[in-house]
């Protein structure tokens, strides 16, 4: 079966500092791979996209950066965040072909100070 | 400019009866449309979808109707059990060059028992 592990399950971080998340995927191959952040009271917001190792497509302009060095692995940095990039950060992946639901990872919780 | 609407945040409701919550969307090329469960500190599950051609499907306590000409769509559970407390996001897809999923800001379910 299919897993998703995404790490750390919380930061905090001062503003400025660079930040790496981690996103692997077991059990599939080819996955389209996502990046989403959820702020408080809204729904999940779409920041990045993959569709294969190196394609990384931006959903909205930010301070943030994706990419994806093997098939499996989606990584989100940033050189210097900002107090506005603290929220939920949830990884997900899909089948392609198809309509595949997307399924997620259990999200790290992003505190800048 | 929110393309899927959850207008309730929250919703109560007695262990036993049933829960129905409701979303609403604006962009009529959305073909196809999900609900996704989240627990605090975990990332959503996908609990049931539904096609643009269908109105109705059902998938054990979990009815999901869809309303073309209303663009609206409603979730029912029943019977509803205090498991089913969580936060549940509509969700709509669009087909781009990828699986292009919008979701709404969610509905916080309270079931009582």
């Amino acid at each position: 079966s299919q897993t998703i592990h995404q790490w750390p399950a919380t930061l905090v971080q001062p503003v400025g500092s660079p930040l790496s998340l981690e996103c692997t995927v077991e059990g599939t191959s080819n996955p389209n791979l996502y990046w989403y952040r959820q702020a408080a009271g809204r729904g999940l917001q779409l920041l990045f996209y993959s569709v294969g190792i190196g394609q990384i497509s931006s959903e909205v302009p930010q301070n943030l950066s994706a990419s994806r060095p093997q098939d499996r692995q989606f990584i989100l940095s940033s050189k210097k965040l900002l107090l506005s990039d603290s929220g939920f950060y949830l990884c997900a992946w899909s089948q392609t072909g198809g309509v595949q639901p997307q399924h997620f990872g259990d999200g790290t919780r992003l505190s800048i100070l | 400019d929110q393309q899927v609407k959850q207008n309730s945040p929250s919703l109560s409701v007695q262990e036993g009866r049933i829960s129905i919550l409701n979303c609403d969307y604006t962009n009529s090329m959305f073909d196809y449309f999900l609900w996704y469960k989240k627990y605090p500190a975990e990332g959503p599950t996908f609990l049931i979808s539904i096609s643009s051609i269908k109105d109705k499907n059902e998938d054990g306590r979990f009815t999901v109707f869809l309303n073309k000409s209303a663009k609206h769509l409603s979730l029912h559970i029943v019977p509803s059990q205090p498991g089913d407390s969580a936060v549940y996001f509509c969700a709509a897809r669009m087909k781009t060059s990828y699986d292009k999923v919008i979701f709404g800001p969610g509905t916080s379910l309270s079931v009582i028992p």
